[in-house]
């Protein structure tokens, strides 16, 4: 089984619309991360949790919001998608300690297109 | 903020060729890593350099950490049409920062 799994895989949704990406992982990761991946552009940041209790704001959050369940468990929301929102969804989870660099692992991403 | 450019952002070689793809920044960082991501698939990482100068071979692959910190490059010896893929830089101790990507094609 896949260590980091995201759902949906697809989705087409339209413009004004909520919609919901669930992050579901088994590697025992306590931080974990969604960005978003549009051509020309490599990967951005969207959030980022380190524990259960803590949230922080990536580079691009404007329209998106995230809630840790567990600690295996990061959803991403966008409350009203917007056209421009249309890209691929990637969550992340990666270890911290002594001889980690914070390499992340991926799940195989969400393809999302707003209408 | 850090920044990472990589060079060049599309490559299109004949299998058997060698290519080099350069991860470049104004900024230090305490190390960097390269993903490969196929599509349809999320990046999946090769390799981390830490150490200035640092070289790390994985087969045909071979991945240098410049001597200040802020660039590196990956170095592919006869590629195969199983290299093509989009190749991602990243760096950064809290949360990474990634290239653009390179986007390498191996035609048989």
């Amino acid at each position: 089984d896949a260590d980091v799994t995201q759902t949906p895989r697809n989705r087409i949704t339209k413009t004004g619309k909520r919609i919901m990406l669930e992050c579901s992982q088994t590697k025992g990761h306590d931080r974990m991360y969604w960005y978003r991946q549009d051509p020309g552009l490599g990967l951005r940041l969207i959030y980022y949790s380190f524990d259960v209790k803590d949230i922080n704001k990536g580079e691009i959050s404007d329209g998106y919001s995230v809630s840790r369940q567990a600690q295996a468990k990061f959803s991403l929301s966008l409350e009203s998608a917007i056209p421009n929102q249309t890209a691929l969804y990637f969550c992340a989870t990666s270890d911290w300690g002594v001889g980690s660099y914070n390499e992340q692992f991926f799940g195989p991403g969400t393809r999302l297109t707003v209408l | 903020t850090q920044l990472l450019e990589q060079s060049p952002q599309f490559l299109s070689i004949q299998e058997g060729e060698n290519l080099t793809v350069y991860c470049n920044s104004s900024s230090v960082f305490s190390s960097l890593q390269w993903y490969r991501q196929e599509p349809g698939e999320g990046p999946v990482l090769l390799v981390t350099v830490v150490t200035g100068g640092e070289v790390k071979k994985l087969k045909r692959l071979t991945f240098q950490f410049g001597d200040a910190r802020k660039d590196s490059s990956l170095h592919i010896t006869a590629a195969q049409p199983g290299d093509t893929g989009l190749y991602l830089c990243a760096g950064g101790a809290q949360k990474l920062v990634f290239g653009q990507g390179t986007r390498l094609t191996i035609n048989p």
